[in-house]
Parts: C-alpha cells; structure tokens; sequence
C-alpha cells in the first residue's frame, strides 16, 4: 500500500532551534497539507500545496513558520525559532481530487 | 463555512456492546463529500470512509457502519459488537470543497473496556 512518509516520526530541541520536518506524499497526488494537533485545538489547517503551488497557509504563523514544495516528491515545513507552544504533533496528508485524503504517521514534535 | 460537531466527548463501552458516534456537520454546499478517520493510541490517522452527499445509502464494512441523513445534517458511526482494539479517538470531517482542507471535529474517545 502507497503511504505518506513523515521524518522525523519525534523531535525534541530546545527553543530558538530550527525544526524541519520532511513529508513524502503518496506519488500521483497532487495535493499535500499540513495540518496540526493539539488538545486545545484539535486537528487545524497549517497549508496545503496543489501541484506544487502554495494555494492557503493562512494558518501558519507568517513570522517563523515556513512550507515548501522543493519537487513532487518532497514538502518540508520548517520553524524558525521555535517556541514551547509549537509542541504539537505535526501531520502531513496527501490527496487528489475526489479521493480521501491519506495522513502520514505524524511528527511529534516536543520544544523545551 | 463549514463546521463539524461531535458532541459526544468520551464514550466508554463494555467489549460486544453496540455504540453509535455522532456527527453534526454544517456546509452551504449541495454536493459534498464527508468522512471518517481513527486515530489509536499510536497516533496515526486511519481513513475510515468517504461518503458523497448525494449518495444517502447506508453503508456496512463488517461491524462498521455509517447512517446518513441530509435531512437532519448527521453522519453518524456505529460499531457493532466493539471490541478493546476499537479503542481510539474517531473523528468526522468535511472538507471546505472538493479536494480542499479538511474541517474535523473535535473527536469522540472511544474506550472499550475488556
């Protein structure tokens, strides 16, 4: 079965540290998002990119938080500098029209 | 815009017992589709089911089962004769259109108790 890779799967680092986080979507699609969880928030939109082209990252705070498509087979979300109330599991998702969208494992993400 | 709700916070069940998971959704689209994912404690989120709106048959995938009813806007989930790997949080989404984010609800913590 084709799934959405996430790495790393845990990170934990110290504020002010730049995170990366690397998703390969499943081959074909041509959406990928990013989304967040957390307990207050629950699951929430970060950005989503279709054919590669950055279309919402409304989500995203703009000052630190950055999303990217390097080619069709790589997204990277980065966070420069963290902060505590990053902490989050960080899921990436892909999908194409009409179809489910399917999640990686996530990155649990831990900023002391 | 699109919302979801899944009132239901935590529901504990004794193993073999019936449970039902609702979900509330509110779109202004006509046509939409809706869904489901389980996240266990493992953490990963597991596509359940996709429905489209205009397709108001009920669907049955072994002990899982979906009732829709555009009706009265639910979308709810029934597992019949749970068992203690059934144990996770279930989630109902619904995205904004088409091939677009997903809306999820806050999720139910289903606890089957052995």
């Amino acid at each position: 079965d084709a799934r959405v890779t996430q790495t790393p799967r845990h990170k934990v680092t110290e504020m002010g540290q730049e995170v990366t986080m690397r998703c390969q979507p499943i081959l074909g699609h041509n959406t990928v998002f990013w989304y967040r969880q957390t307990m207050m928030q629950g699951l929430e939109l970060l950005a989503y990119f279709r054919n590669r082209a950055p279309l919402d990252d409304s989500g995203m705070p703009k000052d630190r938080f950055s999303a990217e498509m390097p080619d069709a087979t790589l997204a990277t979300l980065k966070i420069q500098p963290s902060e505590p109330r990053d902490s989050a599991v960080y899921f990436c998702a892909s999908g194409d029209f009409g179809q489910p969208q399917h999640f990686g494992d996530g990155t649990r993400l831990s900023i002391l | 815009a699109q919302k979801v709700t899944q009132a239901q916070t935590e529901i504990s069940v004794v193993e073999k017992e019936d449970v039902t998971l609702d979900c509330v959704y509110e779109t202004r689209d006509t046509t939409y589709y809706l869904f489901w994912y389980k996240q266990p404690p493992s953490g990963e989120l597991v596509f359940l089911i996709r429905r489209n709106s205009f397709d108001e048959q009920n669907e049955i995938s072994g002990r899982y089962s979906w009732n829709f009813q555009k009706s009265t806007s639910s979308f709810n989930f029934t597992i019949t004769a749970s068992q203690v790997v059934d144990s996770a949080v279930y989630f109902c989404a619904l995205p904004r259109s088409g091939n677009t984010p997903l809306v999820f609800g806050k999720g139910t913590r289903l606890s089957v108790i052995a």
